[in-house]
C-alpha cells in the first residue's frame, strides 16, 4: 500500500539552529512530492515540490528539501530556524489520482 | 486575486440531519480536492475532481458521503444522516492541474451534536 511517513510527531529546535523535518514514502513508480505548512489559525500553504530534475528543491520562507530516491526520503530543511517557523508541516505524495498526506510534524522553534 | 472560498465557515447540525458544504475554487483551476481534518489529526483525502469528473471516489468514508462538481467550478460535498464521528474541519483545495501545488480554502468546521 502507498504511504507517507513522518516519523516525528514533534520537533523542537532552538532559534538560529538548523532544522530537519523527516519524510519517507512508499509509492511505486515516480512520485510527486510536496511540503505544506499550516500556521496556527491559518490555512494550509504550499512550501515546495519535487517533480523531476535537481534533487535539491528550494521553496518559500528559506526552506528546502532533498529528494533521495534510494532512501525514498524527502526531508524538509532550513539552515537557520526562526520562531515564526513554528507550525504544523505535512509531507504529501501524489501518484496518479492518489494523494497521500503524512500525519504531520509539529515544529516548535524555541527562542 | 480571489482564493479558494468555502461556505459555511461553521456548521452545527443534529445527528441524522443532512449537510451540504460548498467550495468555490480559484478561477481557471481544473483540479479540486476535498479533505477532512479531525482535531489533532492529519489530513484525510476524500475525493479529487479533474474538471467535473472524479476518477477515484474510494477516499469517501462511507456511502453517506457524496460530492459533485458542476461547470468545472463550484463543488459541493454532501453528508447524509450525519453522525458524531463526522465532526471535523472539511478542507477544499484547487490547483491549476494535477499534480500542481494546491491552494487551500479556510475550511468548514462541522460539529454534529
Amino acid at each position: 500500500a502507498q504511504s507517507v511517513a513522518q516519523p516525528e510527531d514533534q520537533v523542537n529546535v532552538a532559534e538560529g539552529n538548523p532544522l530537519t523535518v523527516k519524510c519517507t514514502y512508499s509509492v511505486s513508480g515516480n512520485p510527486y512530492l510536496f511540503w505544506y505548512v499550516q500556521y496556527p489559525n491559518r490555512g494550509l500553504q504550499f512550501l515546495l515540490k519535487y517533480i523531476t530534475g535537481d534533487n535539491l528543491v528550494k521553496g518559500s520562507y528559506g526552506f528546502e528539501a532533498e529528494f533521495n530516491k534510494s532512501q525514498t526520503s524527502f526531508h524538509l530543511k532550513k539552515p537557520s530556524a526562526l520562531v515564526s517557523d513554528s507550525a504544523l508541516y505535512f509531507c504529501v505524495c501524489s501518484r496518479g489520482d492518489k494523494i497521500i498526506f503524512g500525519k504531520g510534524t509539529r515544529l516548535h522553534i524555541l527562542p | 486575486g480571489a482564493g479558494v472560498s468555502q461556505s459555511p465557515s461553521n456548521k452545527v447540525t443534529e445527528k441524522g440531519k443532512d449537510v451540504e458544504l460548498r467550495c468555490d475554487p480559484i478561477s481557471g483551476h481544473t483540479a479540486l480536492y476535498w479533505y477532512r481534518q479531525s482535531l489533532g489529526q492529519g489530513l484525510e483525502f476524500l475525493i479529487y475532481f479533474q474538471g467535473n469528473s472524479a476518477p477515484d471516489k474510494s477516499g469517501l468514508p462511507s456511502d453517506r458521503f457524496s460530492a459533485e462538481r458542476t461547470g468545472g467550478s463550484v463543488s459541493t460535498l454532501t453528508i447524509q444522516r450525519t453522525q458524531q464521528e463526522d465532526s471535523a474541519v472539511y478542507l477544499c483545495a484547487s490547483s491549476l492541474d494535477s499534480p500542481y501545488e494546491q491552494y487551500f480554502g479556510p475550511g468548514t468546521r462541522l460539529t454534529v451534536t
